[in-house]
């Protein structure tokens, strides 16, 4: 089935460092990426939504200056948290599509953030 | 926009009893469903999906049921075993491509099965 690599599965920071998170789609070309964020025992909560080639569309609440997505080719798009504090110590995934009718989503593994 | 709600946030049931998790969505144009597992720090896995111009789906000892008109759908685990545990994602989407179908999740449940 189709695979979205994630990388890296944790990090720990220090405050104020910024973090970049890639995902990739190994055998399918994801025309849409999803990041989602969870925190311990929550739900997954999306933040963006990233389109290949053009802006991504934050949510309500997601700072887009903070959260940085790039979606430059087909099979990768990277999150980039910039300025990072502890209140951003999170789970992050991302999830791509492949833009064709309602085709499953493809979870990443996930990359586990902490900020000190 | 939507609002998944699902019931109940913890379960706990014996092994080889069933467990019946429910989620209901505010979004009448809602029309995919799928229903996440995920394990203890690892990503949800998609364990069963249903559209909705289906009424009831079902693999295995998993099954989810839909009612459009009272906008819920419910997943069905029978024969529950210890490899069960975990916690649960009931997700609604409205589909539509572009821009793209973000999907919406419930809070999830979390299941213990005890032997």
């Amino acid at each position: 089935g189709a695979v979205v690599s994630q990388h890296p599965s944790w990090v720990i920071c220090k405050s104020g460092t910024s973090v970049k998170i890639e995902c990739r789609s190994l055998d399918f070309q994801a025309t849409t990426m999803f990041w989602y964020r969870q925190f311990p025992k929550q739900s997954l909560m999306l933040m963006a939504t990233s389109n290949e080639g053009s802006k991504a569309t934050y949510e309500q609440g997601v700072e887009k200056d903070k959260f940085l997505i790039n979606h430059a080719s087909l099979t990768l798009s990277t999150l980039t948290v910039t300025s990072a504090h502890p209140e951003d110590s999170s789970f992050y995934i991302c999830s791509g599509g492949k833009g064709t009718g309602l085709s499953p989503l493809h979870f990443g593994n996930g990359t586990r953030l902490t900020v000190t | 926009g939507e609002n998944v709600e699902q019931h109940p946030s913890t379960l706990s049931v014996q092994e080889g009893d069933s467990a019946v998790i429910k989620c209901t969505y505010s979004d009448s144009a809602s029309n995919y469903f799928p229903w996440y597992k995920q394990e203890l720090g690892k990503r949800p896995q998609l364990i069963i999906d249903i559209r909705s111009n289906v009424g009831e789906k079902k693999d295995q000892r998993i099954a989810v049921t839909l009612n459009k008109t009272a906008k819920h759908f419910s997943l069905h685990i029978t024969e529950t075993q210890p490899e069960d545990s975990a916690v649960y994602f009931c997700a609604a989407s409205t589909g539509g491509w572009p821009p793209g179908y973000a999907l919406n999740f419930g809070k999830g449940t979390s299941l213990l099965v005890t032997p």
